[in-house]
């Protein structure tokens, strides 16, 4: 079946680090977006890419979609306390109706 | 604008009671979503609605689980004869689209604690 998978699933950074999460299908993927969770709350929109091979930046935040539209990364410079929390990968199989969430990457920054 | 709401935030209920679940859409959102997260764990889709319709399914017990958006009204997750390991944190989110044109937005969550 359809998996997402992400890794590494816990990451631990001194405050100023920079911080990477990847995002692997096993099938090719229409798009792929992008959600944040901080602790005790609910996911939340960062952004989707379409395009094969696309880059977007928000601030300290990159995304990429790979060429093969099968893997995505996140990468944060210079992490800071308010990135703490869990980013989850979503993507949508070509064909398919619904989203499949990765399982998550849980990102703790030491102060 | 007021964003998705779901009630209760919280919910207690024995083994064998039944749980509901309400998921109110943001304004203009026709598409509805329910996942389940387990603690320390990710996101699992259970079924996708639009109004009146059951789009997708394919993520949901067969048995003891279902769901309803009508026409009128919030979108109803129910559980029936529920067990411990129905114990866990249950999310809708509504959009404004199919997902895969436009973001999904989250409601706040119901966690579901089976005594």
């Amino acid at each position: 079946g359809q998996q997402v998978m992400q890794i590494p699933q816990y990451q631990h950074v001194q405050e100023g680090e920079d911080f990477t999460t990847y995002c692997n299908s096993s099938t090719t993927l229409s798009n792929i977006q992008w959600y944040k969770q901080r602790p005790g709350g609910h996911p939340v929109f960062l952004i989707q890419l379409v395009k094969s091979g696309e880059v977007k930046k928000q601030k300290r935040l990159t995304f990429q979609f790979g060429e093969a539209k099968k893997n995505s990364s996140l990468h944060i410079t210079a992490t800071q306390t308010t990135d703490v929390g869990t980013y989850f990968c979503a993507g949508r199989p070509t064909g398919a109706n619904n989203l499949f969430f990765g399982t998550g990457t849980r990102l703790t920054v030491i102060p | 604008n007021a964003g998705v709401m779901q009630n209760p935030r919280h919910l207690v209920r024995r083994r064998g009671q039944e749980a509901r679940l309400r998921c109110s859409p943001m304004k203009g959102h026709s598409h509805v979503y329910w996942y389940r997260q387990l603690p320390e764990e990710g996101l699992k889709f259970m079924v996708y609605l639009q109004k009146e319709n059951i789009i997708d399914e394919s993520g949901m017990p067969k048995e003891r689980f279902s769901a309803e958006f009508p026409k009128e009204g919030p979108s109803i997750l129910r559980i029936q004869q529920v067990v411990r390991g129905d114990s866990a944190a249950y999310f809708c989110a509504s959009s404004l689209g199919t997902s895969h044109t436009y973001e999904q937005y989250f409601g706040p969550g119901t966690r579901l604690t089976v005594t």
